[in-house]
């Protein structure tokens, strides 16, 4: 049971290239969400996406967009890389109950230069 | 609304000392409060949770915290720390009622001398 798998698990990108960061998850999960972590400020959410088919911004959302292909998968772009997005990003999943605990993946660290 | 505060961005304990983090929430419904730990290099993890029943609630590795609604704090604690304790651990918080979104505390590092 693999859970939530995130790829590439790193990168280096030069400042205005694109990218898209993958997601998926096997555990039949309603609810995905995209984090970024930065040193002090703790996890930010920037979007999720409550169930298939629907997506809604987070606290930074700005130079990101996202796509929940299908059930499974939940992929973050960003189209114009800024050195300021230089973080650590997870992904997770959640069942839809409001208890429901957050599954999280490995973690992508993502530096732009 | 709802939010969380986590006092103490670093604790530091001897090994087999008595282990706190505190964390304190504001959400204006019930909340469903959780305890998740971060290892270097990893993605988050549930400790435990509390959702409705019991204050006391027991976790994984001997964690447990109490959820106190008139001082809206949910503290976790553990008797006796241990060297593989070490790590980032974060409060969360998810309001009842239909909510999706959990908003996290900004993290307490935990470290462990010998």
């Amino acid at each position: 049971n693999a859970g939530v798998t995130q790829t590439p698990k790193f990168q280096v990108l030069k400042t205005g290239q694109s990218m898209t960061l993958q997601c998926a998850q096997d555990m039949n999960h309603n609810s995905m969400y995209w984090y970024r972590q930065d040193p002090g400020m703790g996890l930010r959410l920037i979007y999720y996406s409550a169930s298939e088919g629907t997506t809604d911004k987070g606290e930074v959302p700005n130079g990101y967009n996202v796509s929940r292909l299908n059930k499974r998968e939940f992929s973050l772009r960003l189209e114009s890389a800024a050195p300021s997005q230089t973080s650590v990003y997870f992904c997770a999943s959640s069942g839809q109950a409001d208890n429901s605990p957050l599954h999280f993946g490995n973690g992508t660290r993502l530096t732009v230069t | 609304a709802q939010s969380v505060t986590q006092l103490g961005s670093h604790v530091s304990v001897s090994e087999g000392a008595l282990v706190l983090l505190r964390c304190n929430y504001s959400s204006s419904v019930p909340p469903y409060l959780f305890w998740y730990v971060q290892y270097p290099n990893q993605g988050l993890q549930l400790l435990l949770k509390y959702t409705t029943g019991a204050t006391l609630v027991k976790g994984i590795n001997g964690f447990e915290a109490e959820f106190k609604k008139s001082e809206t704090s949910f503290h976790l604690t553990k008797p006796s720390a241990h060297m593989s304790d070490a790590a980032e651990y974060f409060c969360a918080v998810r309001a009842s009622g239909g909510s999706y979104i959990p908003t996290f505390g900004r993290g307490t590092s935990l470290i462990v001398h010998p």
